[in-house]
């Protein structure tokens, strides 16, 4: 079975600070990369994707993957306590027919930043 | 707004009740997927659709599940004979897939809950 994990948290930086978020994988052949954050009650909300091995920043959000130690991450620099949330790791692996669609994710990090 | 809507927003029925929820994507994303997400837990794929057709199901999709997506537009999932197991928030998702990227976007979901 196909797996995503996470630290499940709670992580707790101080505002200003950088939060990291790792996450792992099982399937060895998955070739897509996206974190989601989530807010208590509301719905996932994709801020980053990345396919390729090597560092991909947007905004204070850099992801992070390593294919061959299958290990992606997300760093976030400079926190608000606005990104307080849930992050969600998901990844593509290969589907049926050998169409890759299907999300796969991990449980979420809860990630708390004190003002 | 032309992100993923969905409708009703909260949903409460009794146990045995039928339902039916609508998504509507992404006016241009060919892709349609349905997952569902439970307290403490990331999301769970339950079906997909490439344009009108529906490629796969996931054996959490018990046949009292029903979706379609006719004419490749709007998507329904309908819960016959409702179990007090299927309370959680059905998420729709919409994507357009093209040169193996699939970047998904999640609708607010529908908050079921069977009493």
């Amino acid at each position: 079975q196909k797996e995503v994990e996470q630290n499940s948290g709670p992580l707790s930086v101080p505002e200003g600070a950088i939060a990291s978020l790792n996450c792992t994988y099982s399937d060895r052949g998955s070739q897509s990369f996206f974190w989601y954050r989530q807010y208590s009650g509301k719905s996932p909300e994709l801020i980053m994707f990345i396919y390729s091995n090597g560092d991909k920043e947007d905004g204070r959000f850099t992801a992070q993957l390593n294919k061959a130690s299958q290990y992606v991450s997300l760093l976030i620099r400079d926190s608000q306590p606005s990104d307080s949330a849930t992050y969600l790791c998901a990844v593509i692996g290969e589907g049926s027919g050998g169409s890759n669609y299907k999300l796969t994710f991990g449980k979420g990090t809860l990630l708390t930043v004190n003002p | 707004d032309t992100g993923v809507s969905q409708d009703p927003r909260h949903k409460i029925t009794k146990r045995g009740q039928n339902v039916t929820f609508r998504c509507d994507p992404i006016s241009e994303h060919n892709r349609l997927y349905w997952y569902r997400q439970t307290l403490g837990q990331g999301p769970e794929f339950l079906t997909y659709f490439q344009n009108e057709a529906q490629l796969e199901k996931s054996r959490l999709l018990s046949d009292r599940f029903s979706a379609e997506r006719p004419k490749g537009s709007f998507s329904t999932l309908e819960i016959q004979r409702t179990e007090q197991g299927d309370s959680a928030m059905y998420l729709c998702a919409s994507s357009l897939h093209w040169r193996s990227r699939d970047e998904q976007f999640f609708g607010p979901g529908t908050r079921l809950t069977v009493l």
